[in-house]
Parts: structure tokens; sequence; C-alpha cells
């Protein structure tokens, strides 16, 4: 099994609707991270969790939730998605940072592509 | 916007050539990292250096980092066919990564 699990894989909805990606780790992590990718803007920080109290905006939160439901477990809500929410989306987890080093493991990604 | 620049933006070269990348970033930085990604997939960590740093080798990866000038390289020598991917940069403040736009690289038979 993959260290980092997202479903769906990929996602096909109309404007409007709401969508939740999940993410679930087996790495023992406390940090956790959704990112958005678009063909050249690379990836860009949503939010992020340091740990199951703990939830922070990232670059681009406008028209996102999340929740961490637990330590391994962190899931992105779109309330009412919007066709320029189609993109690539990648859950990732880093460790307890030890000298000031943050390393992300990723999960596969999910294709979200909104009508 | 903190994202910082990569250049090029793609690379296409011969297979057993050397390829170079290179990174820009915008802030004071505690270390910069390079991922890669194969077509549509999760990014993979390859290497990491730290802002004390001048230059970290991994197997066929070379790394530099210039402070002063807020830019990194990494250099792929005796490139293959499997290192065709895209590759990102990604520069560490104080917690969070900020990452770039990514060089897309194409090995040729």
């Amino acid at each position: 099994d993959a260290d980092v699990t997202q479903t769906p894989r990929n996602r096909i909805t109309k404007t409007g609707k709401r969508i939740m990606l999940e993410c679930s780790q087996t790495k023992g992590h406390d940090r956790m991270y959704w990112y958005r990718q678009d063909p050249g803007l690379g990836l860009r920080l949503i939010y992020y969790s340091f740990d199951v109290k703990d939830i922070n905006k990232g670059e681009i939160s406008d028209g996102y939730s999340v929740s961490r439901q637990a330590q391994a477990k962190f899931s992105l809500s779109l309330e009412s998605a919007i066709p320029n929410q189609t993109a690539l989306y990648f859950c990732a987890t880093s460790g307890t940072v030890t000298s000031g080093a943050n390393v992300l493991t990723f999960g596969a990604g999910s294709r979200l592509t909104v009508l | 916007s903190q994202q910082g620049e990569e250049d090029p933006q793609a690379l296409s070269i011969q297979e057993g050539e050397n390829a170079t990348m290179n990174c820009s970033y915008k802030t004071s930085i505690n270390n910069l990292q390079w991922y890669r990604q194969n077509s549509g997939r999760g990014l993979v960590h390859l290497i990491l250096i730290r802002s004390n740093e001048r230059e970290k080798h991994s197997g066929r990866l070379r790394v530099t980092l210039d402070t002063s000038k807020k830019s990194s390289s990494l250099l792929i020598t005796a490139s293959r066919a499997a290192d065709t991917a895209s590759y990102f940069c990604a520069d560490q403040g104080a917690q969070k990564l900020v990452f770039g736009q990514g060089t897309r690289l194409t090995i040729n038979p």
C-alpha cells in the first residue's frame, strides 16, 4: 500500500456541486498539506496542518476548506465547485522537522474536472 | 506570488548528455530541495541542500546553491531515458515549501 493514499484519483463534476477529496497516510507524520497543480504554475499550497488541532491557510485557500479528522487523515472540500478549480490536487505529508528540514512525501494525486 | 522561477521551462537532450536546470527563489531559506515528477504522478524528493552548503552530490545528481544570488542548479550527469520527467525546486523558509514552476526534461534515445 502507498504511504499516502488519495481518493478519488479522478473525478468529474458539475459547477456548484460539493466535492470532497480524501487523503490518508501510514507514515505516522504529524504534518499534512494540500497542493494544487496547474500547467505552467507549478504547485501552490491550499491548506496545511501541523497536527490534528492545527489548520492553516496557504497561498490559495479561497473556495476550499479542510478537515483534519485524525493524525492520518486530511480531507479537502470544495463547497461549490467552479470550472477554474479544475486541476490536479496533491496531498503531502512530512514528519517532525529535524534540523529544520521539511521533506514532503506526496500522494499520487486526484484529478478533478469541473464542468 | 512567492513562487520562484525555474529555467529552462523545457529541456530536450540526447541520452548520455548532461542536463542542467536552474532555480531562483525570492526569500531567505533554511534549505532548498529538488523533486521529480513523472507525468501526472506525485512528486518524489530527490535531494536537499542546506543554506550553509554550496554543493551536494547524490549518485548522478549534483546540486549547487548560491545564497547571494538566491539561486540553485541541478545537474543530472550521463542522462538516461528514465530521467524523462518534470523537475521542481522548492525553497523552505521557516516551515513551508514554495515550489517553482518546474522544468520539463525529455531524454531522447
